[in-house]
């Protein structure tokens, strides 16, 4: 089925370990996005990517690196892990003439 | 600084009756609106929108209506039904900024049979 595919599901991990998010839309989509999702928060937008090769913050960067690895796959990498990191990430893509964004099921990062 | 408000973190609704979720904002730059709904250990899926132009969209069992003066939206579901209960958010953006879509803090809603 078409949409948007996010690994793992799953991950535990011990502050300071580093992790990578793997995010992969096949919608020939242009704009991909990292959301974050915590408690009593809506979903907070990390970092986006208007197109293939372009990156910028969104409102909660710190701590996260992206990279725009094609016009298929967006990745969110935490070089050093902390537990305020714990939170389900969710990657989403968008075409760009229609104001719908399409969500992968997420990924629940747990840091001990 | 919250400027996409769901203020109900759950709304209970009879089956059959209807569901009135709402959501107020404080941008007055936003000049579009979404809703989502999400279940459990799935993504946020696409609802219903609207345009800062009109004050009402509706989609089969689902209405959108805007107040823009009151800065006010909300979802309506008519009938309700049990695949109904699930977490919805409500979300804003504004042109020239399309890529950053602010969300609201959702209204989890429990239809009961």
């Amino acid at each position: 089925n078409a949409g948007v595919t996010q690994t793992p599901k799953f991950q535990v991990l011990k502050t300071g370990q580093s992790m990578t998010l793997q995010c992969a839309q096949d919608m020939n989509h242009n704009s991909m996005y990292w959301y974050r999702q915590d408690p009593g928060m809506g979903l907070r937008l990390i970092y986006y990517s208007a197109s293939e090769g372009t990156t910028d913050k969104g409102e909660v960067p710190n701590g996260y690196n992206v990279s725009r690895l094609n016009k298929r796959e967006f990745s969110l990498r935490l070089e050093s892990a902390a537990p305020s990191q714990t939170s389900v990430y969710f990657c989403a893509s968008r075409r760009d003439v229609l104001v719908s964004w399409h969500f992968g099921d997420g990924t629940r990062l747990s840091i001990l | 600084d919250q400027q996409v408000k769901q203020n109900s973190p759950s709304l209970s609704v009879q089956e059959g009756r209807i569901s009135i979720l709402n959501c107020d904002y404080t941008n007055s730059m936003f000049d579009y609106f979404l809703w989502y709904k999400k279940y459990p250990a799935e993504g946020p899926t696409f609802l219903i929108s609207i345009s800062s132009i009109k004050d009402k969209n509706e989609d089969g069992r689902f209405t959108v209506f805007l107040n823009k003066s009151a800065k006010h939206l909300s979802l309506h579901i008519v009938p309700s039904q049990p695949g109904d209960s699930a977490v919805y958010f409500c979300a804003a953006c504004r042109q020239g900024s399309r890529e950053k879509l602010t969300f609201g803090t959702g209204t989890r809603l429990t239809i009961i049979p």
